[in-house]
C-alpha cells in the first residue's frame, strides 16, 4: 500500500519534552499539509509545503512549532517545550498539484499526541 | 475568511430510520469544492463525497444522498435506512479551488446509530 503513513502513531510525553513526527506522502506528490485536531472538534490546518517550500503557516503554528520538508519527500514536525494543550491528532496529507485540475488531498492515519 | 458550521453537534436514531447532517458554509470564493468526511473511533478520516461549487445537481449512491443549495450555503447529507456501522463523527469541510487549497472543516456531528 503505497498511501500516506505517519509514525509514530501514538506518542506520549511529560510536558516541556520535545517530540517530532513525521510524515511519509503518497509518492510523487509534491503538496504536504499538516492538520491538528482536538477533542471534539474538526482538524484545523498548520502549515503546507510546495516540494520543499513551506508556503503558509497558520496563526496556530506557535514559535514552539517548526515543520520541515528537506528534500521535497518526507516531511517532519517538531514540538519543543510540550504542553498540555499541545495534546491533539496531527494528521498529515498529500495532493499531487497539477494546473487546471482537481488535485485531491489523501489523509494519512495521524498521530495522536498526548502530553500528561 | 471561510467557515463552516455544523449545529447538530450529536445525532442518536434507532437502526433502519433516515438522518439528515447539517452543513452551513461561509466564503468569499467564488469556486469552491465541499466534502464530507466520516471518521470512525479508529481515527482515520475517510473520504465520502466531494462537490464542485459549479455543481448543484443533487446526488444519490447507495444509501447516501446530498442537497447542495448554493443560494442558502448548504450542503446537507442523508443517510437512508441507517445501520450501526455509520456511527461516526461526521465532517463538512469546504476548500477554495486554487491557491493553497487547505481544507475548513466544521466541528463534526457525532451519529449514534442504536441497534
Amino acid at each position: 500500500d503505497t498511501g500516506v503513513s505517519q509514525d509514530p502513531r501514538h506518542k506520549i510525553t511529560k510536558r516541556g519534552q520535545n517530540v517530532t513526527f513525521r510524515c511519509d506522502p503518497i509518492s510523487e506528490h509534491n503538496r504536504l499539509y499538516w492538520y491538528r485536531q482536538t477533542l471534539g472538534q474538526g482538524p484545523e490546518f498548520l502549515t503546507y509545503f510546495q516540494n520543499e517550500a513551506q508556503l503558509e503557516k497558520s496563526r496556530l503554528l506557535s514559535d514552539r512549532f517548526s515543520a520541515e520538508r528537506p528534500k521535497g519527500s518526507f516531511s517532519t514536525l517538531e514540538i519543543q517545550r510540550t504542553e498540555q494543550g499541545d495534546s491533539a491528532m496531527y494528521l498529515c496529507a498529500s495532493s499531487l498539484v497539477l494546473a487546471g485540475s482537481y488535485n485531491e488531498q489523501f489523509f494519512g492515519p495521524g498521530t495522536r499526541l498526548t502530553v500528561l | 475568511a471561510q467557515k463552516v458550521t455544523q449545529a447538530q453537534t450529536e445525532i442518536s436514531v434507532v437502526e433502519k430510520e433516515d438522518v439528515t447532517l447539517d452543513c452551513v458554509y461561509e466564503t468569499r470564493d467564488t469556486t469552491y469544492y465541499l466534502f464530507w468526511y466520516k471518521q470512525p473511533p479508529s481515527g482515520e478520516l475517510v473520504f465520502l463525497i466531494r462537490r464542485n461549487s459549479f455543481d448543484e445537481q443533487n446526488e444519490i449512491s447507495g444509501r447516501y444522498s446530498w442537497n447542495f443549495q448554493k443560494s442558502t450555503s448548504s450542503f446537507n447529507f442523508t443517510i437512508t435506512a441507517s445501520q450501526v456501522v455509520d456511527s461516526a463523527v461526521y465532517f463538512c469541510a469546504l476548500r477554495p479551488n486554487f491557491g493553497n487549497e487547505k481544507l475548513t472543516f466544521g466541528t463534526g456531528t457525532r451519529l449514534t446509530i442504536i441497534p
